[in-house]
């Protein structure tokens, strides 16, 4: 079965701060991955796309990693801000869907707090 | 352009109500995707839409879920009747088959909320 998981669920850290977030997947094979960011009470945002062939994108403070091997992928967030506060999910995009239709599966997110 | 818009943003009604979602994406956007997100469960896939046609409606939970798309830029999603356990945050997206690796663009969501 195709899943997503991420750890931690949740993760409180201080303004200045760096973080990891986890993502490990079960998709093969898959066209994509991609991590979007949710502020409260908005739709996601996707902030990086790697392909099975890359290993490394980065987006300001924003640096996600992929080892296809493993199936895992972290986004690492550096100096975090106050505006960093947010759920990131992890979303994989199968590959060999015929159709392209872009079904996506979800990873539950991990939701982060950055405190002052 | 104005990106994915939902309206109502927030709806709020009693057990057994009909709610009706609407949702108008992004001009040229030939994918139209409606969306459930509730902290149990995440983002679900309700159903998704090409061209104006009901592709996949796997995920539609039952028979008092419907949704229509009677043209390119304008789509609803039906709940009748209603159930508390129905509340949740109903988005909607869309994306081109040309699209960068399938990415699919949310609109702001609507938060549904049934007594």
């Amino acid at each position: 079965k195709n899943q997503v998981e991420q750890s931690p669920q949740s993760l409180i850290i201080l303004e200045g701060k760096n973080c990891t977030l986890q993502c490990n997947y079960t998709v093969s094979p898959f066209s994509n991955l991609r991590w979007y960011k949710q502020d409260t009470g908005r739709g996601p945002v996707s902030l990086t796309i790697m392909t099975f062939s890359e290993n490394t994108k980065s987006n300001g403070r924003y640096t996600a990693t992929l080892d296809a091997d493993t199936k895992q992928s972290s986004l690492h967030i550096t100096a975090s801000q106050l505006s960093d506060s947010a759920s990131y999910i992890c979303v994989v995009s199968p590959y060999g869907d015929s159709s392209n239709t872009g079904k996506l599966i979800f990873g539950q997110g991990t939701t982060l707090q950055v405190k002052p | 352009d104005a990106g994915v818009i939902q309206s109502p943003r927030h709806e709020v009604t009693e057990m057994g109500q009909e709610v009706t979602l609407r949702c108008k994406p992004i001009s040229g956007h030939d994918y139209l995707f409606w969306y459930r997100q509730t902290m149990m469960r995440g983002l679900e896939l309700l159903i998704y839409f090409n061209n104006n046609v009901p592709i996949d409606d796997s995920g539609m939970p039952e028979d008092r879920f419907s949704a229509k798309m009677p043209n390119a830029s304008f789509s609803t999603l039906k709940i009748q009747p209603s159930e508390p356990r129905d509340s949740a945050v109903y988005f909607c997206a869309s994306r081109t088959l040309q699209g960068h690796h399938n990415e699919q663009f949310f609109g702001p969501g609507t938060r549904l909320t049934v007594l």
